[in-house]
């Protein structure tokens, strides 16, 4: 298994612009997650899903954008993005709810600089 | 806002000797997480303790809840340098509410 992949690993955008940052799992994981780290903050919620064609907001949505059309991909779209949305983004998968004892798996991460 | 504090912020301790971080959140939880995250690496999963539990083991890591004062602690016996790492405690409250905390920079010097 390649677990939790993420790309690309490094991206720099002009203000303005716009891209997908891509996340796939290949452990049949209902439940996925976009989480951003900065300096200091700790991880805050994105968005995340809990099945195909089901997603909802985190802590933090605004300037954000998914979609889950499968069960093995989650893109994480920024429609314009903002010098504020420099950070490093993570992704994440699980089996099943975060109240369980299931663990909860992460991608190596997005660093992201917007200019 | 939730989000949980770790304490200490940074914690440098010799190989062999037992580290201690501490996390403190603001309201009522399902359960709580420890991560480890190496530089520049995602995060790994190191144990949950839900709500109704005092105390859980695995392995050389000890952690402790005590929802009456809103905290929790991770303690690594006998450190070794491949534990130096930032670590995170995250807490879920209702149903989808997943918080992390800031995080305690934990060095083992060989």
């Amino acid at each position: 298994n390649a677990g939790v992949t993420q790309t690309p690993k490094f991206q720099v955008l002009k203000t303005g612009q716009s891209m997908t940052l891509q996340c796939a799992q290949d452990m049949n994981h209902e439940y996925m997650s976009w989480y951003r780290q900065d300096p200091g903050m700790g991880l805050r919620l994105i968005h995340y899903s809990v099945g195909a064609g089901i997603t909802d907001q985190g802590e933090v949505p605004n300037g954000y954008n998914v979609s889950r059309s499968t069960t093995e991909d989650f893109p994480l779209r920024l429609l314009s993005a903002a010098p504020s949305q420099t950070s490093v983004y993570f992704c994440a998968s699980s089996y099943s709810h975060w109240t369980s004892t299931d663990t909860q798996y992460f991608g190596p991460g997005t660093r992201l600089t917007v200019l | 806002s939730q989000q949980g504090e770790e304490d200490p912020q940074a914690l440098s301790i010799q190989e062999g000797e037992n580290a201690t971080m501490n996390c403190s959140y603001k309201t009522s939880i399902n359960n709580l997480q420890w991560y480890r995250q190496n530089s520049g690496r995602g995060l790994v999963h190191l144990i949950l303790i839900r709500s109704n539990e005092r105390e859980k083991h695995s392995g050389r890591l000890r952690v402790t809840l005590d929802t009456s004062k809103k905290s929790s602690s991770l303690l690594i016996t006998a450190s070794r340098a491949a534990d130096t790492a930032s670590y995170f405690c995250a807490t879920l409250s209702g149903a989808n509410n997943l918080f992390f905390g800031t995080g305690t920079r934990l060095t083992v010097i060989p």
